[in-house]
């Protein structure tokens, strides 16, 4: 059972390129979310989605696409990669939350630098 | 207590004393916390969650206590081991699910 699976697990972009963020689970999850990470600070979500062919805006959502397309993926766009995109990026799923309960389950994480 | 920008307050504790780290959060409408654990290079992980109708939640070697009338959480780690060092996130979030919203974290050390 692999769970939350992101690849790739580092990427150097240079400024204006345009890459996506791959993230898979086989836990047959509902809710499946995007983070970032920045150094000494706790995680900002953002993008998620309830279900293939929802999704809505976390906290950060500049300059970053998603779709869902099936329960299984979530990719995360950057449509033109700036250096305030250097991060640690993570993608999480869990069990829709409507029993009250919304543990996520987090991929390794994807370390992207921006030149 | 927190501290702001790059540098995430941190507990140094001794091997086999127990450990408390603290979380205040923000949200008075928040009715669920999960407690997370990330070891360096790697991504969060569940460790313990709560309710708000609950005050107090024990696992193995971890409890958690919630103190709504001033927005405390805490997490006690009994006979903290070397595995234990990681940084430790409080997590919120309301209506039960949904978002949830990540504190700072606090870095524990644990010295043999």
């Amino acid at each position: 059972n692999a769970g939350v699976t992101q690849t790739p697990k580092f990427q150097v972009l240079k400024t204006g390129q345009s890459m996506t963020l791959q993230c898979a689970q086989d836990m047959n999850h509902e809710y499946m979310s995007w983070y970032r990470q920045d150094p000494g600070m706790g995680l900002r979500l953002i993008h998620y989605s309830v279900g293939a062919g929802i999704t809505d805006q976390g906290e950060v959502p500049n300059g970053y696409n998603v779709s869902r397309s099936t329960t299984e993926d979530f990719p995360l766009r950057l449509l033109s990669a700036a250096p305030s995109q250097t991060s640690v990026y993570f993608c999480a799923s869990s069990m829709y939350p409507g029993q009250g309960k919304n543990i996520q389950y987090f991929g390794a994480g994807t370390r992207l630098s921006v030149l | 207590g927190e501290s702001v920008g790059l540098h995430l307050p941190t507990l140094s504790v001794q091997e086999g004393d127990n450990s408390i780290i603290n979380c205040a959060y923000s949200n008075s409408a928040s009715d669920y916390f999960i407690w997370y654990k990330q070891e360096s290079g790697k991504g969060p992980q569940f460790i313990i969650d709560i309710r708000s109708n609950m005050d107090k939640r024990q696992g193995q070697r971890v409890t958690v206590l919630l103190n709504k009338t001033v927005k405390h959480l805490s997490l006690q780690i009994a006979a903290t081991q070397p595995g234990d060092s990681a940084v430790y996130f409080c997590a919120e979030t309301a209506n039960q699910g949904g978002k949830l919203i990540f504190g700072q974290g606090t870095e524990l050390s644990v010295k043999p």
